[in-house]
């Protein structure tokens, strides 16, 4: 059973400040991983992907993989009100280009003004 | 990033009755597109892989007969829920993948079978 597991949350952070979202997953043949962001109601807004060891950064945001320890993170720079969102984990375990994502539950962030 | 696009965003129906969701891709082919649903505080889960040209690949515990799936073009996949009962009403949403690595979703859409 391949598993993507996400503290539900909710995280709470003051604004400015660095949001640090985990995600851990069970299959060590996983190729590549997603970070979304999903607003209520809305469909889930592809952030970013990594599918190398180490840090991607994009802007305010930085996934980190490590592969040995089966686990990903998402850290968010100087975090805004707007960044409030839930926040979904997926993992691409197929290896191909087209395979399907299998989802964490995902990790509800609110930012304080 | 791409655009994917779904109709219709919003559906409310009688149980019973059948509901066709299309799903396309805008600004590029997609030789597969992916089927999810998402209940109330829940996460995505995958309903079915469609598939141009050939039949879609159903999930464990999804029901082919009841969630019919089409992959007419290399842009269009419709989903048909036949016979829907209230707890079929959910969020459906449809995604493509563009490239090896990312895929791009639909803005959904919210199904009510009252």
């Amino acid at each position: 059973q391949k598993e993507v597991e996400q503290n539900s949350g909710p995280l709470s952070v003051p604004e400015g400040a660095i949001a640090s979202l985990n995600c851990t997953y069970s299959d060590r043949g996983s190729q590549s991983f997603f970070w979304y962001r999903q607003y209520s109601g809305k469909s889930p807004e592809l952030i970013m992907f990594i599918y190398s060891n180490g840090d991607k950064e994009d802007g305010r945001f930085t996934a980190q993989l490590n592969k040995a320890s089966q686990y990903v993170s998402l850290l968010i720079r100087d975090s805004q009100p707007s960044d409030s969102a839930t926040y979904l984990c997926a993992v691409n375990w197929d290896g191909g280009s087209q395979g399907n994502l299998i989802f964490g539950k995902g990790t509800k962030l609110s930012v304080k003004p | 990033g791409a655009v994917v696009s779904q109709h219709p965003s919003r559906v409310i129906c009688k149980s019973g009755t059948s509901v066709k969701i299309e799903c396309r891709s805008l600004d590029f082919q997609a030789t597969t597109m992916f089927w999810y649903r998402q209940f109330p505080k829940q996460s995505l889960m995958l309903m079915a892989t469609s598939n141009e040209g050939s039949k879609a690949t159903y999930e464990q515990g999804v029901e082919k007969d009841k969630f019919l799936i089409n992959h007419a073009s290399l842009t269009l996949s419709t989903l048909t829920v036949t016979s829907a009962h209230p707890e079929d009403s959910s969020f459906y949403i449809c995604s493509a993948p563009k490239g090896p690595y990312e895929q791009y979703f639909g803005p959904g859409t919210r199904l009510t079978v009252t």
